[in-house]
């Protein structure tokens, strides 16, 4: 079965700092598709960006940079030069090819506090 | 484009009673998804609904259900409220033609509170 570990919990940074979220994946399939989710206070997930399986470039924007690994499983997600504007809860999260249609499963998100 | 709405934002009910939530997806979106959002359980999948048919389903009892309509709004329902259903209700919309790689965009949910 799918699972999806984000293992930082909480972080806490002061603005300008960069940070550095964690997410480890687990899947019997081999195309399958990585995702992350940004949840403001708000409530709505806005979705930052998507990977398959067979794409191990890493991808560059803006200030925020994504590193995939298949070796060690891992999707990690770079903010550079942190601002107040970026705490949220961010989810890791997994769909599989074989799964027809559309179903995700996430990590259990990390909350980034960005202090001034 | 307009996002994908939910309606109502805030629903208040009582143990034992049953609950509608509404989705409307992105225009030209057929696919809906709706998870579930609960402090201890994390983001769960409940269902998705492609052209009026359920196409995948997580592991909820049936008291929760969902349908879909032919100009792609859905619907949830949950029978015989408890107290353990209150939770933040997500829906999400995608092409739903190209399968696990579409990407899912979510409306702001439905904060439910069963007392």
């Amino acid at each position: 079965a799918q699972k999806v570990t984000q293992a930082q919990t909480e972080i806490s940074v002061v603005e300008k700092e960069d940070v550095t979220l964690d997410c480890v994946y687990e899947t019997r399939d081999t195309t399958y598709y990585l995702f992350w989710y940004k949840q403001p206070p708000s409530g709505e997930l806005v979705f930052l960006i998507r990977r398959n399986s067979f794409d191990e470039q890493n991808e560059i924007s803006g200030r925020y940079s994504w590193n995939f690994q298949k070796s060690t499983s891992s999707f990690n997600f770079t903010i550079t030069a942190s601002q107040v504007v970026d705490s949220a809860v961010y989810f890791c999260a997994l769909s599989e090819e074989e799964t027809s249609g559309s179903r995700l499963t996430f990590g259990e998100g990390t909350q980034l506090t960005v202090n001034p | 484009k307009a996002g994908v709405t939910q309606t109502p934002r805030y629903l208040i009910k009582t143990r034992g009673q049953q609950v509608t939530l509404s989705c409307s997806p992105i225009s030209g979106h057929r696919s809906v998804s709706w998870y579930q959002q609960t402090p201890g359980q994390g983001l769960q999948f409940l269902f998705e609904y492609f052209s009026e048919t359920q196409r995948n389903k997580g592991n909820f009892p049936g008291r929760f259900s969902g349908r879909q309509f032919s100009n792609s709004r859905s619907e949830m329902n949950v029978s015989t409220l408890e107290l353990g259903d209150s939770a933040l209700y997500l829906c999400a919309s995608s092409h739903g033609t190209s399968g696990a790689t579409d990407t899912q965009y979510f409306g702001p949910g439905t904060r439910l509170t069963v007392l």
